[in-house]
């Protein structure tokens, strides 16, 4: 039983555009989620997160969305740029329980010249 | 600062053989944690510890043991390894609960016979 899905296994955007990876949860009792990026033959390095109390979080060209009521958050990039091509997990946890997070299956970027 | 360092990077085991990894951190973090990555599924978390001395199960925690002794170190071991259980591992620190960056070693890339 997924709890973090992200259902695009694959995305391709043109250079300079916007490219938006989306994630859905569907444990209500999620409040803090993060996203991560994997580059082949090395380990997953901390993005951005966000946390329940807030729709939107902004780190230079990464913005995450959250949308509580439909349980689905989004990392926007703009603009694209050929080093953002990496596999990107959206992972979910509970504050409140403070200690594991569940990642989805991520979704790999290709960013096009 | 070496951060998080994974011993060994490779290696192949044939069925029932057994085999210890190795985490290291220098961070002086609280938590650690040990995933697998394979094809198509993402991260999933195998164990995970909240402190020196302590170790908790994750979502595919059988055929695996762990052991933190030490607050810098956390062990994975597969007593009788089986083909299922290849895969690439991962372990990550981070200094407090889920709310907290989590930051991976390099991997251990595991082929079972």
């Amino acid at each position: 039983d997924q709890q973090v899905k992200q259902n695009s296994p694959s995305l391709s955007v043109q250079e300079g555009r916007i490219s938006i990876l989306n994630c859905d949860y569907t444990n209500s009792m999620f409040d803090y989620f993060l996203w991560y990026k994997k580059y082949p033959a090395e380990g997953p390095t901390f993005l951005i997160s966000i946390s329940s109390i807030k729709d939107k979080n902004e780190d230079g060209r990464f913005t995450v969305f959250l949308n509580k009521s439909a349980k689905h958050l989004s990392l926007h990039i703009v603009p694209s740029q050929p080093g953002d091509s990496a596999v990107y997990f959206c992972a979910a946890s509970a504050i409140k329980r403070d200690d594991k997070i569940i990642f989805g299956k991520g979704t790999r970027l290709h960013i096009l010249p | 600062n070496a951060g998080v360092t994974q011993t060994p990077k490779f290696r192949v085991l044939k069925t029932g053989q057994s085999m210890t990894l190795l985490c290291a951190q220098d961070m002086n973090h609280e938590y650690m944690y040990w995933y697998r990555q394979d094809p198509g599924m993402g991260l999933r978390l195998i164990h995970y510890s909240v402190g020196e001395g302590t170790t908790a199960k994750g979502e595919v925690p059988d055929g695996y043991n762990v052991s933190r002794l030490k607050k810098q170190n956390f062990l994975l071991g597969l007593e009788s390894a089986a083909p299922s259980q290849t895969s690439v591992y991962f372990c990550a620190s981070s200094y407090r609960g889920a709310t907290y960056e989590q930051y991976f070693g390099p991997g251990t890339r595991l082929t079972v016979t």
